[in-house]
């Protein structure tokens, strides 16, 4: 069954560090790939997506991904955080063959002290 | 960008009765539709695609005749709670695919937070 794997359930950063969270998924297909970000009490978001072409993609608030087919990862990256950027973050799967639907990561939660 | 609202965005309900909710494309038609459900501090996980004018798919372990969704309008998609149980409270999010975008990103409503007594 596809799968979608989150590495890190809770990162702990101060503000400055560099943020790599880990997103593995298991399907074979052609697919879409998305990084979502919940902040506290807010709706789903979207960061940044991957379609086709360049496979490092940019998404705002300085985040950005990269596409490695060979590894089956789409890793969400930012080099440095901010307070602001405390939430939980989703990795998700579009499966092109089921209709479009989305498959999420367990997601991880992300805590930066100030 | 697309704009997905959900109505209402909390109810308390007694068990035993139903809830409905709804899910609106403000500024585009969505064939296609989505429901997700998200306990605490977990992940969203698909109850059903909501395609109008057709029957919805469910995902395997969701009971269809429990939560009966309807897509009537290309801007509208409701999920009612039939007899709600403590059990099924929970937070219920919707999505739209806009496909004039190419691609096939979904746009997601604010949720819907559900708790039945």
């Amino acid at each position: 069954a596809q799968s979608v794997s989150q590495h890190n359930h809770h990162v702990i950063l101060s503000e400055a560090a560099s943020l790599e969270l880990g997103c593995n998924y298991s399907y074979g297909g052609t697919v879409n790939l998305f990084w979502y970000v919940q902040y506290p009490g807010q709706h789903l978001q979207l960061l940044l997506k991957y379609f086709s072409g360049d496979p490092l993609v940019k998404g705002i608030k300085g985040f950005e991904a990269e596409f490695i087919k060979s590894k089956f990862s789409f890793n969400l990256r930012k080099p440095s955080v901010q307070w602001s950027d405390t939430a939980e973050y989703f990795c998700a799967v579009n499966l092109y063959n089921q209709g479009g639907k989305l498959i999420f990561g367990q997601g991880t939660e992300l805590s930066v002290k100030p | 960008g697309a704009v997905v609202s959900q109505h209402p965005s909390w109810v308390i309900c007694k068990s035993g009765t139903s809830v409905k909710i709804e899910c609106r494309s403000l500024d585009f038609q969505a064939t296609t539709m989505f429901w997700y459900r998200q306990f605490p501090k977990q992940s969203l996980m698909l109850m059903a695609t909501s395609n109008e004018g057709s029957k919805a798919t469910y995902e395997q372990g969701v009971e269809k005749d429990k939560f009966l969704i309807n897509h009537a309008s290309l801007t509208l998609s409701t999920l009612t709670v039939t007899s709600a149980h403590p059990e099924d409270s929970s937070f219920y999010i919707c999505s739209a695919r806009d496909p004039s975008g190419g691609g096939n990103e979904q746009f997601f409503g604010p949720g819907t937070r559900l708790t039945v007594l």
